[in-house]
């Protein structure tokens, strides 16, 4: 497609429930990064996935979180053991590159969890 | 612990207004500040950037301001239309790596 896209547009949980999160960058970007979006908060940088190398995991909140990224491309959010603080909405973006001037994010248009 | 302050959290503004936004920050190896604009329910899309090597930038209506001594820069918004009514993140990092995102500004301007 000609944007990011993300999977599912909404999830409703339960507590406890393990849920995954899809993300399709744009064709031919090497950068991938995951971001959460709290009612009333900024983004939350959460993993960042640059070609083949390792990925920057800084920003995960928990080892309930796990992300891959298969063949470069399509990436995974992993949720286990939902908590009701994880309800938000999980943004994913692509970018051609990382360093020199192709610095803008593209973002899809969010997972919004609901964890009940 | 945010590494860039934004502020107001929230500013409404008479159509032909100015909406000025304000964003802060510490880290000083900061070299690329870009504003990001969201509307309800899309994922935010860039809008302008800046890098520390110039004081202003222009495109259209909006304008960055830069301060690098006072670590401060500012989103202005002239002559604001309705469809300019959104939420408006600054965000800084090092070399375009890992953005560091405001808490946000929704704008809401008045016909």
């Amino acid at each position: 497609g000609a944007g990011v896209s993300q999977s599912p547009s909404n999830k409703v949980t339960e507590k406890g429930k393990d849920v995954e999160l899809r993300c399709d960058p744009i064709s031919g970007h090497t950068a991938l990064y995951w971001y959460r979006q709290s009612l009333g908060q900024g983004l939350e940088f959460l993993i960042y996935f640059q070609g083949n190398s390792a990925p920057d995991k800084s920003g995960l909140p928990s080892d309930r979180f796990s992300a891959e990224r298969t063949g470069g491309s399509v990436s995974t959010l992993t949720i286990q053991r939902t908590q009701q603080e994880d309800s938000a909405v999980y943004l994913c973006a692509s970018s051609l590159n990382s360093g020199g001037a192709a610095g803008e994010l593209f973002f899809g248009e969010g997972s919004r969890l609901t964890v009940l | 612990q945010q590494q860039v302050k934004q502020s107001p959290q929230s500013l409404i503004v008479q159509k032909g207004g100015i909406s000025i936004i304000n964003c802060a920050y510490e880290n000083t190896a900061f070299d690329y500040f870009p504003w990001y604009q969201q509307f309800p329910g899309k994922g935010p899309a860039l809008l302008i950037a800046i890098r520390p090597d110039v004081s202003e930038k222009k495109e259209g209506r909006f304008t960055i301001s830069f301060n690098k001594s006072a670590k401060q820069f500012s989103l202005h918004i002239m002559d604001s239309q309705p469809g300019d009514s959104a939420t408006y993140f600054c965000a800084a990092s090092i070399s375009d790596y890992k953005l560091s995102f405001g808490a946000g500004t929704t704008v809401t301007v008045r016909a």
